[in-house]
């Protein structure tokens, strides 16, 4: 079964600092990896998404992600982080078995941009 | 529509009633997911679609729950005799093509609460 660890639920950061928000996948085949960022009483909306080729994906806000095969992992960064960038954060990971498409979400983490 | 459009936005219900949420995707989006989200949780896959046909219901917790999408487009998830623990966000998101590696545009969901 595919399951995604997001090992931090909540990350205070200062202002212009930079962040790393961590992702964990574990999937018997082949998987698309997103970051997902919902701001309060909003829905959800992508950040970014691996498919194929280039390991570091750069997503809208200044985000990327870089993604490592051998540790599973697809960890969210940003250089410098703004006020604005307060809000949940999701990785998710969507494979196909037997025609059947999974689209799993992990448990967030709540990103909080310190002045 | 602009967007994916669910409603009510808040539903407030007594424990045993029957509760029915909707949900209205992007116009030509082919698959249609409902989703169910705890405070502080990640999204917990309920089912989905491709046009009218239920693809996957296997994160329906019990059989109180349903869902139907009669016409490829507008979806209703169903729940019968209401229980406390069933209050969540409920959230729907539909997707353009069937596959994998497409985003989800997420409603802003429907918070459930039953007394």
């Amino acid at each position: 079964a595919q399951s995604v660890t997001q090992l931090d639920s909540q990350v205070p950061v200062f202002e212009e600092a930079p962040v790393e928000l961590r992702c964990n996948y574990s999937s018997s085949v082949s998987v698309y990896l997103f970051w997902y960022v919902q701001y309060p009483n909003q829905g959800l909306q992508l950040l970014l998404k691996y498919l194929s080729g280039s390991t570091l994906v750069k997503g809208i806000n200044g985000f990327e992600a870089e993604f490592n095969k051998s540790q599973t992992s697809f960890h969210l960064r940003k250089p410098s982080v703004h006020i604005s960038d307060t809000a949940e954060y999701f990785c998710a990971v969507s494979t196909v078995t037997s025609g059947t498409y999974k689209y799993i979400f992990g448990t967030g983490t709540r990103l909080k941009v310190l002045a | 529509g602009a967007g994916v459009s669910q409603s009510p936005r808040y539903k407030v219900t007594k424990r045993g009633q029957d509760v029915a949420l909707r949900c209205d995707p992007i116009s030509g989006h082919v698959s249609l997911y409902w989703y169910r989200q705890a405070l502080g949780q990640g999204p917990e896959f309920l089912t989905y679609f491709n046009y009218e046909a239920q693809q996957d219901k296997s994160g329906l917790p019990n059989d109180r729950f349903s869902a139907e999408r009669p016409e490829g487009s507008i979806s209703t998830l169903t729940i019968q005799r209401t229980e406390q623990r069933d209050s969540a966000m409920y959230r729907c998101a539909s997707s353009l093509a069937r596959s994998q590696t497409g985003e989800l545009f997420f409603g802003e969901g429907s918070r459930l609460t039953v007394l």
